[in-house]
């Protein structure tokens, strides 16, 4: 079993739809955070949820936390052409380092 | 705004060279990284410093790597006797991880990667 699996693993979708992309965990946590990477660059931090919140939102995006299901899900409201990218979870637990486990992250395709 | 910044973008090396690979963290930041992304994998931890010494290192990070704060701004990675299998995206990144409680920030904030291509 693995932390921080995203489904679906692909999603195409047209633009000013909204895109639902999902994580799920194993152990527990401190800090749920998504990042977003376009083919071949860097990750882009996108929000942080900590284990005592359940919803936050920033611009077009919202993120959900329910720890009782280990899950997570990112929400991109009407989507851009720009959005497309592949969309990570990420979470860190008890650790002294602050290490993030990533999933392995939905391959978004808007469609213009 | 700050950013990570690493050098460089893409470097490519013969099977059993050494590679050191470069980072300078955002200015105040206290925690530091590596990751690794081999391509179309997931991004994979190595290891995380502070104060000068690793605090954390995962089960990929053995003898072959080693990292350095050789001074206030760099954070450096080098691979020794790098293998076929090193061929990958390594990513520095930095985390504030001031405060506390409430005020307590743990974003970590990524590089653009640097892509090591291993001959």
């Amino acid at each position: 079993s693995q932390q921080g699996e995203e489904d679906p693993q692909a999603l195409s979708i047209q633009e000013g739809e909204n895109a639902t992309m999902n994580c799920s965990y194993k152990t527990s946590i401190n800090n749920l955070q998504w990042y977003r990477q376009n083919s071949g660059r860097g990750l882009v931090h996108l929000i942080l949820i900590r284990s005592n919140e359940r919803e936050k939102h920033s611009g077009r995006l919202r993120v959900t936390l329910d720890t009782s299901k280990k899950s997570s899900s990112l929400l991109i409201t009407a989507s851009r052409a720009a959005d497309t990218a592949s969309y990570f979870c990420a979470t860190d637990g008890n650790n002294a380092g602050n290490m993030l486990t990533f999933g392995g992250g939905t391959r978004l395709m808007v469609k213009p | 705004e700050p950013e990570v910044t690493q050098t460089p973008s893409h470097q490519v090396t013969q099977m059993g060279q050494e590679v050191i690979l470069r980072c300078v963290p955002i200015s105040n930041h206290l925690y530091f990284y590596w990751y690794r992304q081999i391509l179309g994998q997931k991004v994979e931890f190595l290891v995380s410093f502070y104060n000068n010494e690793i605090s954390e290192k995962s089960e990929i990070f053995d003898d072959q790597f080693s990292v350095e704060r050789p001074d206030g701004s760099n954070f450096t990675l080098k691979i020794r006797s790098t293998k076929l299998e090193d061929s990958a995206m390594y990513f520095c990144a930095s985390n504030p991880l001031w405060g506390g409680g409430t005020l307590s920030s743990y974003e970590q904030y990524f590089g653009p990667g640097t892509r090591l291509t291993v001959t």
